[in-house]
């Protein structure tokens, strides 16, 4: 069965520190995958998704198939990046799956 | 603004009644997608509605119903509620028929009290 695992429930660090944002997924299909963001009082949003291998707002995600993970990271974290993230696996039904989320906490 | 509008914003209801969610996709969006979020569960896909035409079905109880009409609105059925069914329902919409280059837009969810 799919499964998308963000092992981090939080997730504090410090403006200008790298931070890295956690995602395994259990598919036994080809995965295509996303980070979605809610920042406060704001609506979920696609952030990016792995098959456009792009980077936004400087954060960047590898899909690397042999540890079955995508996890999402920004080399230096800005104040306005403190937002609820998720992690989501799209199966060949068009399901999506969502992680639990990780709340990101940017520390001036 | 991603555009997509879902009505009421909230809704308190008692267990056993029944309640209709609206989504209003984005203008030109053929997709709408209702997902649940509760505490215990997160967010979970429900279905997916393609020009109207059902075209994926998620965790959706038998209990619950979906359509999507000919202006592309589309209205999720809610029947012998449970306590558990309190959450918050988001809808989104995608131009197309939800491949992995389809974004989704989200909605600002209703959230569901059932007392």
């Amino acid at each position: 069965a799919q499964r998308v695992t963000q092992p981090e429930k939080l997730l504090s660090v410090f403006k200008g520190a790298p931070v890295e944002l956690k995602c395994n997924y259990s598919y036994s299909g080809s995965p295509e995958l996303f980070w979605y963001v809610q920042y406060s009082r704001q609506r979920l949003q696609l952030l990016l998704r792995h098959i456009s291998r792009e980077s936004i707002k400087g954060f960047t995600a590898d899909l690397n198939k042999g540890e079955t993970s995508f996890h999402l990271k920004k080399p230096f974290a800005q104040e306005e990046d403190s937002a609820m993230y998720y992690c989501a696996l799209q199966t060949g039904a068009n399901n999506l799956f969502f992680g639990t989320g990780t709340r990101l906490t940017v520390i001036p | 603004d991603s555009g997509v509008t879902q009505t009421p914003k909230h809704l308190i209801t008692a267990t056993g009644q029944r309640v209709t969610l609206r989504c209003s996709p984005r203008s030109g969006d053929l997709s709408v997608y209702w997902y649940q979020q509760s505490l215990d569960q997160g967010l979970q896909f429900l279905i997916q509605y393609y020009n109207g035409e059902e075209r994926a079905k998620g965790n959706i109880l038998e209990r619950f119903s979906a359509q999507q009409f000919p202006d592309l609105h589309s209205e999720l059925n809610l029947s012998s509620l449970e306590l558990g069914d309190s959450a918050l329902y988001f809808c989104a919409s995608s131009v197309g028929s939800g491949r992995a280059t389809d974004t989704q837009y989200f909605g600002p969810g209703t959230r569901l009290t059932v007392l």
